[in-house]
């Protein structure tokens, strides 16, 4: 069986500070894929990140950037420099490849970003 | 390009009343989801579909709730009779042949059962 784990539910910053969102998985595969999700107060899901199981490499999107580690299991977010527009609720969600495989989420990180 | 497209975006409608959710998928992405969101329970997959077939609709709540996908680029998710615990958003979503591919999602039906 596969779960997502994002301990934090609300995080609250202060414009410009730093802030890392953790998510914690477990799965049996060997192969699986890992995602996260942004969902501002419109309410739409926005894709952010997909993460092969198999590619540990830290990625880099302007501000935001991701940091895989296999060892204990873990795909945590950190946004540098967090600005109001990042307020939004944050889901970590896992597949694996089979044809029956679910994309599982994780219950959500609220983010308020405060100016 | 076009993304997933759900109606109606809210909807308030009586208990015992027939509800019917529509969703258009991204064209050319072949397996379509649904998902409902709810403070209690977070998000669910109800069921989805691959090349407009079911796969897995092991997520479907109860007899109520039934999904049909007739062709590539329609699906509906019908409640019937509704009740107010169905009260929550329905994303619809989509991807290409999923086995871990990225899935893009609606802006969601928020639903309203009084």
């Amino acid at each position: 069986a596969q779960k997502v784990t994002q301990a934090q539910t609300e995080i609250s910053v202060v414009e410009k500070e730093d802030v890392t969102l953790d998510c914690v998985y477990e799965t049996r595969d060997t192969t699986y894929y890992l995602f996260w999700y942004k969902q501002p107060p419109s309410g739409e899901l926005v894709f952010l990140i997909r993460r092969n199981s198999f590619d540990e490499q830290n990625e880099i999107s302007g501000r935001y950037s991701w940091n895989f580690q296999k060892s204990t299991s873990s795909f945590n977010f950190t946004i540098t420099a967090s600005q109001v527009v990042d307020s939004a609720v944050y889901f970590c969600a896992l597949s694996s490849t089979g044809a029956n495989s679910k994309l599982t989420f994780g219950k959500g990180i609220t983010l308020s970003v405060r100016p | 390009d076009a993304g997933v497209i759900q109606s109606p975006r809210h909807e308030v409608t009586e208990m015992g009343q027939e509800v019917t959710l529509r969703c258009k998928p991204i064209s050319g992405h072949n397996s379509l989801f649904w998902y409902r969101q709810t403070m209690m329970r977070g998000l669910e997959l109800l069921i989805y579909f691959n090349n407009n077939v079911p796969i897995d609709d092991s997520g479907m709540p109860e007899d109520r709730f039934s999904a049909k996908m007739p062709n590539a680029s329609f699906s509906t998710l019908k409640i019937q009779p509704s009740e107010p615990r169905d009260s929550a958003v329905y994303f619809c979503a989509s991807s290409v042949q999923w086995y871990g591919n990225t899935i893009y999602f609606g802006e969601g039906s928020w639903l309203t059962v009084v």
